[in-house]
């Protein structure tokens, strides 16, 4: 597999469930993100880390908890989740972490998550 | 707060007919990126513009920097119903990549 891969693809929960989505690069890169894509609403930067270290955290509701065990792998665990959270979720890798370069980015295809 | 506004919101056009989406700011950014998201897919990267003025090409396609790096634009010649998609600014300041609304572009055959 190449570039950044996302599952699941699609998620329905209820507000008491708990579940996590995985995101995994094959492309060598340092740093990962977690973006929340909203309709007529702008990307929200959600967390990033760098070489595993979190560098940002854009004041998330603690019912979001991101995971990254080593460059290649992130999760973002979902408890008790509000409708309002409703959206697709996308990961991305950079070469290098914010700051450096133009930060360009690599996308998953995202998870598209329905709360109910 | 850094804020990138895109315009227009959506566009419906047909096939062959030329097009510009803009990208404004009242701040400056050390560089932009275009991507295009496609429906069920994540954003790609489409080209990055680093220099005030700078003007870039790709095949149909014709970025432009603005001179006090604030604001760019997006050019489409003799559009292609598969140029249809989201299409996103994003600009870089320090260490934060701020990203615009998105231009939803429908071309139909």
């Amino acid at each position: 597999e190449t570039g950044v891969t996302q599952t699941p693809r699609h998620l329905v929960m209820g507000m008491t469930n708990k579940k996590s989505l995985k995101c995994e690069q094959h492309l060598g890169h340092n740093a990962m993100y977690w973006y929340k894509q909203s309709a007529k609403k702008p990307l929200e930067l959600m967390f990033v880390y760098s070489l595993e270290e979190r560098v940002e955290n854009n004041s998330v509701p603690s019912r979001f908890s991101p995971e990254c065990p080593n460059s290649s792998h992130l999760f973002l665990h979902l408890h008790t989740l509000q409708p309002e959270d409703s959206a697709l979720y996308l990961c991305a890798s950079s070469q290098d972490g914010p700051g450096t370069g133009a930060n360009v980015l690599t996308f998953g295809a995202g998870s598209r998550l329905t709360v109910l | 707060t850094q804020l990138l506004e895109q315009s227009p919101q959506f566009l419906s056009i047909q096939e062959g007919e030329n097009l510009t989406v803009y990208c404004n700011s009242s701040s400056v950014f050390s560089s932009l990126q275009w991507y295009r998201q496609e429906p069920g897919e994540g954003p790609v990267l489409l080209v990055t513009v680093v220099t005030g003025g700078e003007v870039k090409k790709l095949k149909r396609l014709t970025f432009q920097f603005g001179d006090a790096r604030k604001d760019s634009s997006l050019h489409i010649t003799a559009a292609q119903p598969g140029d249809t998609g989201l299409y996103l600014c994003a600009g870089t300041s320090g260490s934060r990549l701020t990203f615009g609304e998105g231009t939803q572009l429908t071309v139909n055959p």
